[in-house]
């Protein structure tokens, strides 16, 4: 089983939707989570992060959070073109020193 | 505040050659970290160094190695090239180690092995 799981997608939405990305983890001490985001061609950067369990809102951006389950997702409001990339989920388990990374959902923002 | 930087940006070698690449971390951070992308694979963890002591490796042979320096710079070598290493090397760093604490890219070195 793997660490970090996505739904390698393509996703594609049409522009001014919500576009939900999913992620689940396999490991119960995973204590950070955070995602990427990856254009073709680009190193990945970062989006958002969540500790505690619930929503946390940054603009467009939410991301959710579900201790419980072992699930995060991001939900991205009024989709628009330049969103189109793919998404990295990672999560850091309580031993620290590591990142684990999903494999990546390709999101494709339709105008 | 500069962000991570990556040299060089580009490289081309031949199997059997060795190579090293160059990270900078952003200025206060004490942790970096490497990792090799691939369409295949995706990004795959190579190996995390605090305070110059390497702190978790990932599952790569022998040939790759790293060390990191007292300025928290780091520099990673890939002996014996094989066709196989042709990929991105991504360089992230963060301030420590730890369960806290976001981490960020530098833009890569893309490496083709011939």
């Amino acid at each position: 089983q793997k660490e970090v799981e996505q739904n390698s997608g393509p996703l594609s939405v049409p522009e001014g939707a919500i576009a939900s990305l999913n992620c689940t983890y396999s490991d119960r001490g995973s204590q950070s989570f955070f995602w990427y985001r990856q254009y073709s061609g680009k190193s990945p950067e970062l989006i958002m992060f969540i500790y505690s369990n619930g929503d946390k809102e940054d603009g467009r951006f939410t991301a959710q959070l579900n201790k419980a389950s072992q699930y995060v997702s991001l939900l991205i409001r009024d989709s628009q073109p330049s969103d189109s990339a793919t998404y990295l989920c990672a999560v850091i388990r309580d031993t620290g020193n590591q990142f684990y990374f999903g494999t990546g959902t390709s999101l494709t923002v339709i105008p | 505040k500069a962000g991570v930087t990556q040299t060089p940006r580009y490289l081309i070698k031949t199997r059997g050659q060795q190579v090293t690449l160059s990270c900078s971390p952003i200025s206060g951070h004490r942790s970096v970290s490497w990792y090799q992308q691939t369409p295949g694979q995706g990004l795959q963890f190579l190996f995390e160094y605090f305070s110059e002591t390497q702190r978790n490796k990932g599952n790569f042979p022998g040939r790759f190695s790293g060390r990191q320096f007292s300025n928290s710079r780091s520099e990673m070598n890939v002996s014996t090239l094989e066709l196989g290493d042709s990929a991105l090397y991504l360089c992230a760093s963060r301030i420590t180690s730890g369960v806290i604490g976001t981490q960020y890219f530098g833009p890569g070195t893309r490496l083709t092995v011939l």
